[in-house]
C-alpha cells in the first residue's frame, strides 16, 4: 500500500463544474504539497499546507490532520485546468501520490 | 524567480552508454533531489543530497549514482544505461524538508535508451 494515495486516478469534467481531488496519507508529515503538471510541462507547486485551508484564485486546498486527508478543489473549472495534480507528503523527503489526471472539456 | 534548470529536455542514448543528467539551482538551496516519473507509478526518489558532497539513497538507487561537488549542482549518473531506465527524470530542490519547505522542480529530462 502506498504511503500517499490519491483518488480518483482520472477525472473528466465539463467546463464550469466543481472538482474535488482527494489525498490520503498513512505516514507522519510536517506538511502536504499540492502540485500541478501540465502535459509536456514541468511541475509547479500550488499549495503547501500543514493545517486548515488555503485558497488561491479558483483553487482551494484543505487538510484534516486527524483524518490524514487532504482535498484539492477547483471551482468553475476551465479547460486550462487540464493537468495532472499530484499530492506529496513532506517527511524528511517528499512522498508522492501517483497523480490525478484531470481533463476539462468546453 | 527561483530556477531549477536541467541541462536537457530530451535525450536519446544507447544501451551501455554512461549518461550524465545535470541539474542546477540558483536559490542556494541545501537540499536537492532526483526523481524518475513513470506512468502509473508517480515520482520515485532515486537519490537526494542535503549538502555538498553528501548523498543519500532514495527508494530506487540501483543503476544510478550522483555527484554534488558544488551546492548549486546535482548530477545524476547512469553508469551503464539500460532500456528499463527510459523515463522522465525530474530534479528538485528545497531550502528545508521535513518542516514544510517549498520544493521547486526542473522541467524534466525525457531519456530514451535504445
Amino acid at each position: 500500500k502506498n504511503e500517499v494515495e490519491q483518488s480518483p486516478q482520472n477525472l473528466t469534467a465539463q467546463e464550469g463544474e466543481f472538482i474535488t481531488i482527494n489525498c490520503s496519507y498513512s505516514v507522519g508529515i510536517s506538511a502536504l504539497h499540492w502540485l500541478q503538471q501540465h502535459p509536456g510541462g514541468g511541475i509547479v507547486s500550488l499549495f503547501m499546507l500543514s493545517s486548515g485551508k488555503k485558497k488561491h484564485g479558483r483553487l482551494i486546498a484543505t487538510i484534516n490532520i486527524q483524518e490524514k486527508h487532504s482535498s484539492l478543489h477547483i471551482t468553475a473549472s476551465h479547460p486550462r485546468d487540464s493537468a495532472v495534480y499530484i499530492c506529496a507528503g513532506d517527511t524528511d523527503k517528499l512522498i508522492f501520490g501517483t497523480g490525478t489526471r484531470l481533463q476539462v472539456f468546453p | 524567480d527561483v530556477k531549477v534548470t536541467q541541462s536537457s529536455r530530451y535525450l536519446v542514448k544507447r544501451t551501455g552508454e554512461k549518461v550524465f543528467l545535470e541539474c542546477v539551482q540558483d536559490m542556494d538551496h541545501e537540499n536537492m533531489f532526483w526523481y524518475r516519473q513513470d506512468p502509473g507509478l508517480g515520482l520515485r526518489l532515486i537519490y537526494f543530497s542535503y549538502d555538498v558532497k553528501m548523498k543519500e539513497k532514495g527508494d530506487i538507487p540501483e543503476g544510478y549514482s550522483v555527484s554534488r561537488e558544488k551546492k548549486e549542482r546535482f548530477s545524476l549518473i547512469l553508469e551503464s544505461a539500460s532500456t528499463n531506465q527510459t523515463s522522465m527524470y525530474i530534479c528538485a530542490s528545497s531550502f528545508e524538508v521535513g518542516v514544510g519547505g517549498e520544493a521547486f522542480f526542473g522541467q524534466g529530462t525525457r531519456l530514451t535508451v535504445v
